[in-house]
């Protein structure tokens, strides 16, 4: 079936330092979803990306999504103990309204 | 974007017992999900809730564990039946507010005993 994965599972940073996950689909997805869910939180929608090769910024972060629209990526420069959580991206399923999560990346700081 | 309650928020339950969740939006939505998160995993999606039709399952859930109620376009009930541990988890409500971006509500956590 339908796969969505990501990498790294989890990484440890100092403050300061950069950030990037990665997230690959099985199939070419239509848009691409992210999401960062802290510590005992929930989900939260960050960003859609829609186009081929389209990279969007909200303050320090950046997303990219692939030409293919098979992958993508979200990177933050100059991390901060804010940014601390988990970080998912999320394709919709083939013929269905319905989102497929990747595995999810935890990002911890070292301050 | 839509503002999603849930309740309870947390709650420990004895095997064999059932438990049921509600989800309240401030707003009409037409498509309601539920969700499943183990301790540290990503989310597994459960069922979509429609209003004025029966839930749809994904692979590996069904109606009898997991009854759903979807009575209006505000509301919707996700009970988990003759709980087991293996059921503890933390179950998420979500709502469609654009298309495919979702919403999700505190979650509840679940322990069963």
């Amino acid at each position: 079936g339908q796969q969505v994965m990501q990498i790294p599972q989890y990484q440890h940073v100092q403050e300061g330092e950069d950030f990037t996950t990665y997230c690959n689909s099985s199939t070419t997805l239509s848009n691409i979803q992210w999401y960062k869910q802290r510590p005992g939180g929930h989900p939260v929608f960050l960003i859609q990306l829609v186009k081929s090769g389209e990279v969007k910024k909200q303050k320090r972060l950046t997303f990219q999504f692939g030409e293919a629209k098979k992958n993508s990526s979200l990177h933050i420069t100059a991390t901060q103990t804010t940014d601390v959580g988990t970080y998912f991206c999320a394709g919709p399923r083939a013929g269905a309204q319905k989102l497929v999560f990747g595995q999810g990346t935890r990002l911890t700081i070292n301050p | 974007s839509a503002v999603i309650s849930q309740k309870p928020s947390r709650d420990i339950c004895q095997r064999g017992t059932s438990l049921t969740i509600q989800c309240q939006v401030d707003s009409q939505v037409t498509m309601m999900f539920w969700y499943r998160q183990q301790p540290g995993q990503s989310l597994t999606l459960i069922a979509t809730a429609n209003q004025g039709s029966e839930a749809t399952y994904e692979s590996g859930f069904v109606i009898d564990k997991f009854p759903i109620s979807r009575p209006n376009l505000t509301f919707s009930t996700l009970t988990v039946s003759n709980m087991s541990p293996e059921d503890s988890s933390i179950y998420l409500c979500s709502v469609e507010d654009n298309v495919y971006e979702q919403y999700f509500g505190p979650g509840t956590r679940l322990t069963v005993t």
